[in-house]
Protein backbone atom coordinates (compact mmCIF):
# COMPACT_ATOMS: atom_id res chain seq x y z
CA UNK A 1 0.00 0.00 0.00
CA UNK A 2 1.06 3.55 -1.10
CA UNK A 3 1.37 5.61 1.97
CA UNK A 4 3.00 7.56 4.48
CA UNK A 5 2.94 7.32 8.79
CA UNK A 6 4.08 9.73 11.38
CA UNK A 7 4.73 9.46 14.46
CA UNK A 8 6.81 10.88 17.49
CA UNK A 9 4.36 13.84 18.46
CA UNK A 10 2.89 14.69 21.62
CA UNK A 11 3.16 17.23 24.49
CA UNK A 12 6.28 19.17 25.11
CA UNK A 13 7.25 22.06 27.31
CA UNK A 14 8.13 24.76 26.16
CA UNK A 15 11.63 24.67 25.12
CA UNK A 16 11.96 21.11 24.78
CA UNK A 17 13.11 19.04 21.70
CA UNK A 18 11.24 16.54 20.20
CA UNK A 19 11.73 14.25 16.79
CA UNK A 20 9.03 13.43 13.93
CA UNK A 21 9.15 10.38 12.46
CA UNK A 22 7.54 9.50 8.88
CA UNK A 23 7.93 6.10 7.21
CA UNK A 24 7.07 5.47 3.44
CA UNK A 25 5.83 2.61 2.01
CA UNK A 26 4.61 1.53 -1.51
CA UNK A 27 6.68 3.60 -3.92
CA UNK A 28 10.49 4.49 -4.22
CA UNK A 29 11.49 6.44 -1.48
CA UNK A 30 14.75 7.90 -2.77
CA UNK A 31 13.31 9.04 -6.04
CA UNK A 32 11.41 11.61 -4.45
CA UNK A 33 11.84 15.12 -2.08
CA UNK A 34 9.74 15.03 0.46
CA UNK A 35 8.66 17.67 2.98
CA UNK A 36 7.05 18.73 6.13
CA UNK A 37 4.12 20.83 6.45
CA UNK A 38 2.13 21.85 9.44
CA UNK A 39 -1.28 23.10 10.13
CA UNK A 40 -2.92 24.63 13.31
CA UNK A 41 -6.33 23.01 14.10
CA UNK A 42 -8.69 25.17 11.90
CA UNK A 43 -6.61 27.20 10.52
CA UNK A 44 -4.39 27.06 7.18
CA UNK A 45 -1.03 24.82 5.97
CA UNK A 46 2.18 26.29 6.55
CA UNK A 47 4.70 24.59 4.70
CA UNK A 48 7.60 23.75 7.46
CA UNK A 49 10.96 22.26 5.74
CA UNK A 50 11.86 19.93 2.47
CA UNK A 51 14.66 17.96 1.44
CA UNK A 52 16.09 16.71 -2.35
CA UNK A 53 15.68 13.34 -2.98
CA UNK A 54 19.41 13.00 -1.96
CA UNK A 55 19.55 15.55 0.80
CA UNK A 56 21.73 17.67 -1.21
CA UNK A 57 19.62 20.07 -0.86
CA UNK A 58 17.30 21.38 2.15
CA UNK A 59 15.31 24.54 3.59
CA UNK A 60 13.44 25.92 5.79
CA UNK A 61 10.25 28.60 6.26
CA UNK A 62 11.99 31.54 8.36
CA UNK A 63 9.56 30.84 11.79
CA UNK A 64 11.71 27.41 12.18
CA UNK A 65 14.94 28.15 10.66
CA UNK A 66 17.99 27.45 13.17
CA UNK A 67 15.74 25.39 15.65
CA UNK A 68 14.27 22.71 13.25
CA UNK A 69 16.13 20.18 11.02
CA UNK A 70 15.19 17.60 8.22
CA UNK A 71 16.82 14.62 7.42
CA UNK A 72 15.86 11.17 5.46
CA UNK A 73 17.36 7.63 5.69
CA UNK A 74 16.67 6.37 2.00
CA UNK A 75 17.96 2.55 3.19
CA UNK A 76 14.80 2.87 5.55
CA UNK A 77 12.31 4.87 3.71
CA UNK A 78 12.23 7.43 6.09
CA UNK A 79 12.35 11.56 6.98
CA UNK A 80 12.55 12.96 10.25
CA UNK A 81 12.38 16.34 11.64
CA UNK A 82 14.36 17.40 14.50
CA UNK A 83 12.34 20.18 16.45
CA UNK A 84 14.64 22.12 19.33
CA UNK A 85 13.82 25.33 21.57
CA UNK A 86 10.27 24.72 20.66
CA UNK A 87 7.81 27.42 21.39
CA UNK A 88 3.86 27.46 21.99
CA UNK A 89 3.24 28.78 18.58
CA UNK A 90 4.93 25.55 16.73
CA UNK A 91 1.87 23.75 18.42
CA UNK A 92 0.46 22.40 15.15
CA UNK A 93 -0.54 19.09 13.53
CA UNK A 94 2.37 17.87 11.34
CA UNK A 95 1.76 16.32 8.22
CA UNK A 96 4.99 14.58 6.14
CA UNK A 97 4.23 14.99 1.98
CA UNK A 98 5.62 13.12 -0.97
CA UNK A 99 6.84 15.48 -3.92
CA UNK A 100 6.74 14.91 -7.55
CA UNK A 101 9.98 15.38 -8.47
CA UNK A 102 13.44 15.26 -7.16
CA UNK A 103 14.01 18.37 -5.66
CA UNK A 104 12.22 19.91 -3.17
CA UNK A 105 12.26 23.58 -4.14
CA UNK A 106 10.52 23.77 -7.30
CA UNK A 107 6.92 23.24 -6.30
CA UNK A 108 4.69 22.54 -3.85
CA UNK A 109 2.93 19.46 -5.35
CA UNK A 110 2.70 16.63 -2.91
CA UNK A 111 0.64 14.04 -4.15
CA UNK A 112 0.92 11.72 -1.04
CA UNK A 113 0.51 12.72 2.70
CA UNK A 114 0.45 11.31 5.80
CA UNK A 115 -2.35 11.41 8.17
CA UNK A 116 -0.43 13.76 10.62
CA UNK A 117 1.09 13.76 14.26
CA UNK A 118 -0.13 16.52 16.46
CA UNK A 119 2.27 18.41 18.47
CA UNK A 120 1.34 20.16 21.37
CA UNK A 121 4.12 22.19 22.97
CA UNK A 122 2.58 23.71 26.79
CA UNK A 123 3.79 23.81 30.06
CA UNK B 1 -1.17 36.66 6.85
CA UNK B 2 -0.90 34.39 4.24
CA UNK B 3 1.62 35.29 1.13
CA UNK B 4 -1.29 33.51 -1.62
CA UNK B 5 -4.45 35.27 -1.05
CA UNK B 6 -7.94 33.52 -1.79
CA UNK B 7 -11.49 34.36 -0.81
CA UNK B 8 -12.99 33.08 2.65
CA UNK B 9 -15.57 31.54 1.59
CA UNK B 10 -17.34 30.54 -1.91
CA UNK B 11 -20.72 28.86 -2.48
CA UNK B 12 -23.10 27.30 -5.07
CA UNK B 13 -25.77 25.03 -5.71
CA UNK B 14 -25.20 21.48 -6.69
CA UNK B 15 -24.29 20.89 -10.79
CA UNK B 16 -23.85 24.83 -10.99
CA UNK B 17 -20.08 25.81 -11.55
CA UNK B 18 -17.67 27.78 -9.04
CA UNK B 19 -14.54 29.09 -9.18
CA UNK B 20 -11.82 29.81 -6.48
CA UNK B 21 -9.04 32.32 -7.10
CA UNK B 22 -5.47 32.78 -5.76
CA UNK B 23 -3.94 35.94 -6.01
CA UNK B 24 0.26 35.92 -5.54
CA UNK B 25 3.34 38.15 -6.85
CA UNK B 26 5.96 37.99 -9.32
CA UNK B 27 8.09 35.56 -7.17
CA UNK B 28 5.78 32.95 -6.21
CA UNK B 29 2.30 32.02 -8.80
CA UNK B 30 3.87 34.62 -12.00
CA UNK B 31 7.01 32.53 -11.74
CA UNK B 32 6.44 28.89 -10.23
CA UNK B 33 4.02 25.98 -10.91
CA UNK B 34 0.64 26.57 -9.31
CA UNK B 35 -1.19 23.55 -7.05
CA UNK B 36 -4.65 23.14 -5.53
CA UNK B 37 -5.49 21.11 -2.52
CA UNK B 38 -8.72 19.71 -1.09
CA UNK B 39 -9.15 19.23 2.59
CA UNK B 40 -12.72 17.54 4.03
CA UNK B 41 -12.34 18.28 7.67
CA UNK B 42 -10.98 15.79 10.05
CA UNK B 43 -8.39 14.42 6.68
CA UNK B 44 -5.33 15.49 4.85
CA UNK B 45 -4.98 17.62 2.05
CA UNK B 46 -5.90 15.81 -1.33
CA UNK B 47 -3.92 17.17 -4.58
CA UNK B 48 -6.12 18.49 -6.59
CA UNK B 49 -3.88 20.25 -9.52
CA UNK B 50 -0.40 20.40 -9.97
CA UNK B 51 1.76 22.52 -12.77
CA UNK B 52 -0.94 25.01 -13.02
CA UNK B 53 -3.33 22.63 -14.85
CA UNK B 54 -2.82 18.79 -14.71
CA UNK B 55 -4.61 16.15 -12.71
CA UNK B 56 -3.26 13.37 -10.79
CA UNK B 57 -4.33 10.02 -11.62
CA UNK B 58 -7.71 9.83 -10.32
CA UNK B 59 -9.21 13.35 -10.27
CA UNK B 60 -11.96 14.37 -12.18
CA UNK B 61 -12.06 16.58 -14.75
CA UNK B 62 -14.43 18.59 -13.18
CA UNK B 63 -12.05 20.37 -11.52
CA UNK B 64 -9.31 22.57 -13.77
CA UNK B 65 -6.94 24.65 -13.47
CA UNK B 66 -5.34 28.04 -14.72
CA UNK B 67 -2.80 30.55 -14.16
CA UNK B 68 -2.59 34.11 -15.85
CA UNK B 69 0.04 36.24 -14.38
CA UNK B 70 0.50 36.10 -10.39
CA UNK B 71 -3.16 35.17 -10.23
CA UNK B 72 -4.49 31.53 -10.59
CA UNK B 73 -7.73 29.87 -10.92
CA UNK B 74 -9.77 26.08 -9.78
CA UNK B 75 -12.61 25.85 -11.15
CA UNK B 76 -15.27 23.15 -10.07
CA UNK B 77 -18.15 22.37 -12.23
CA UNK B 78 -21.00 20.26 -11.57
CA UNK B 79 -20.71 20.81 -8.00
CA UNK B 80 -21.52 18.19 -5.78
CA UNK B 81 -22.73 17.93 -1.75
CA UNK B 82 -19.33 15.84 -1.65
CA UNK B 83 -17.19 18.64 -3.08
CA UNK B 84 -17.64 20.76 0.37
CA UNK B 85 -14.58 21.21 1.90
CA UNK B 86 -11.61 23.42 1.88
CA UNK B 87 -9.18 24.47 -0.74
CA UNK B 88 -5.90 25.78 -0.76
CA UNK B 89 -3.46 26.93 -3.06
CA UNK B 90 0.11 26.53 -3.14
CA UNK B 91 3.32 27.57 -5.14
CA UNK B 92 6.90 27.72 -4.87
CA UNK B 93 8.27 31.36 -3.67
CA UNK B 94 11.48 32.45 -5.04
CA UNK B 95 11.81 35.18 -3.31
CA UNK B 96 11.18 33.81 0.00
CA UNK B 97 12.66 30.44 -0.72
CA UNK B 98 9.77 28.90 0.75
CA UNK B 99 7.07 26.86 -0.21
CA UNK B 100 3.65 29.29 0.20
CA UNK B 101 0.30 28.69 0.74
CA UNK B 102 -3.13 30.94 0.37
CA UNK B 103 -5.35 30.58 3.60
CA UNK B 104 -7.99 28.55 2.33
CA UNK B 105 -11.28 28.98 0.79
CA UNK B 106 -14.59 27.27 2.33
CA UNK B 107 -16.40 26.04 -0.36
CA UNK B 108 -20.35 25.40 0.27
CA UNK B 109 -22.59 23.69 -1.62
CA UNK B 110 -25.98 24.93 -1.15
Amino acid sequence: EVQLVESGGGVVQPGRSMRLSCVASGFTFDDYAMHWVRQVPGKGLEWVSGISWDSGTIGYADPVKGRFTISRDNAKNSLYLQMNSLRAEDTALYYCAKDTVHYYDSNVAFDLWGQGTLVTVSS
Amino acid sequence: QSVLTQPPSVSAAPGQKVTISCSGSSSNIDRNYVSWYQQVPGTAPKLLIYDNYKRPSGIPDRFSGSKSGTSATLDITGLQTGDEANYYCGAWDSSLITGVFGGGTKLTVL
